[in-house]
């Protein structure tokens, strides 16, 4: 089966820098995103990965290794709006768009 | 960046009532259009997928019948729901994705529906 796990909660300080992971398990690989998403309100696109490495936009950056199923997201100077649900999805073999369940990020000033 | 337009935002109606929503991909060809469900504090749950000219893809579990979706042009899909019942309440989002599989989804706003 296709499975996308990341961490269910997590919490972090105002300023400081938080990791969320992403691993999956999908039958093919055709590209990996990210995803935030506001308690209430629909989702924004983050970032794609589909070649191995680190793609950063800004205070964000987003890691792949293929070979290991892994991805991360790095959130860096971490502000109180950065309070959000963030979703890995990655799209399989025939492009369909499997999503992870979401890492709830709570910013603590 | 690419821009979704969902519409309505939000809508209350009595039970046994039919709601349509609009999709609309404003700046860009939606080649396929997708929709969603949401509960509160859950994940999003695909309901159905379709592309341009063609029959919507449902995922299982979700009644056709119940959820027409029509994609009749590159730039709007509709999803009605059909006499409408309590359950159905829920936060509705679609979203759209141009050619190539490197192309994200873009979300619209979404609708949250409550049936009275």
């Amino acid at each position: 089966g296709q499975n996308i796990d990341q961490p269910t909660e997590m919490t972090a300080t105002e300023g400081a820098i938080v990791q969320i992971n992403c691993t999956y398990q999908t039958s093919g690989f055709n590209g990996l995103f990210w995803y935030q998403q506001h308690a209430g309100e629909a989702p924004t696109f983050l970032s794609y990965n589909v070649l191995d490495g680190l793609e950063e936009k800004g205070r964000f950056s987003s890691f792949l290794s293929r070979s290991k199923g892994y991805s991360y997201l790095l959130l860096k100077e971490l502000q109180m709006k950065d309070s959000a649900s963030y979703l890995c999805a990655v799209k399989d073999s025939n492009y369909q768009l499997i999503w992870g369940a979401g890492t709830k990020l709570i910013i603590k000033p | 960046g690419a821009v979704v337009s969902q519409h309505p935002s939000w809508v209350i109606c009595k039970s046994g009532t039919s709601v349509k929503i609009e999709c609309r991909s404003l700046d860009f060809q939606a080649t396929t259009m997708f929709w969603y469900r949401q509960f509160p504090k859950q994940s999003l749950m695909l309901m159905a997928t379709s592309n341009e000219g063609s029959k919507a893809t449902y995922e299982q579990g979700v009644e056709k019948d119940k959820f027409l979706i029509n994609h009749a042009s590159l730039t709007l899909s509709t999803l009605t729901v059909t006499s409408a019942h309590p359950e159905d309440s829920s936060f509705y989002i679609c979203s759209a994705t141009g050619q190539g599989g490197s192309q994200p989804q873009h979300f619209g706003d979404g609708t949250r529906l409550s049936i009275l």
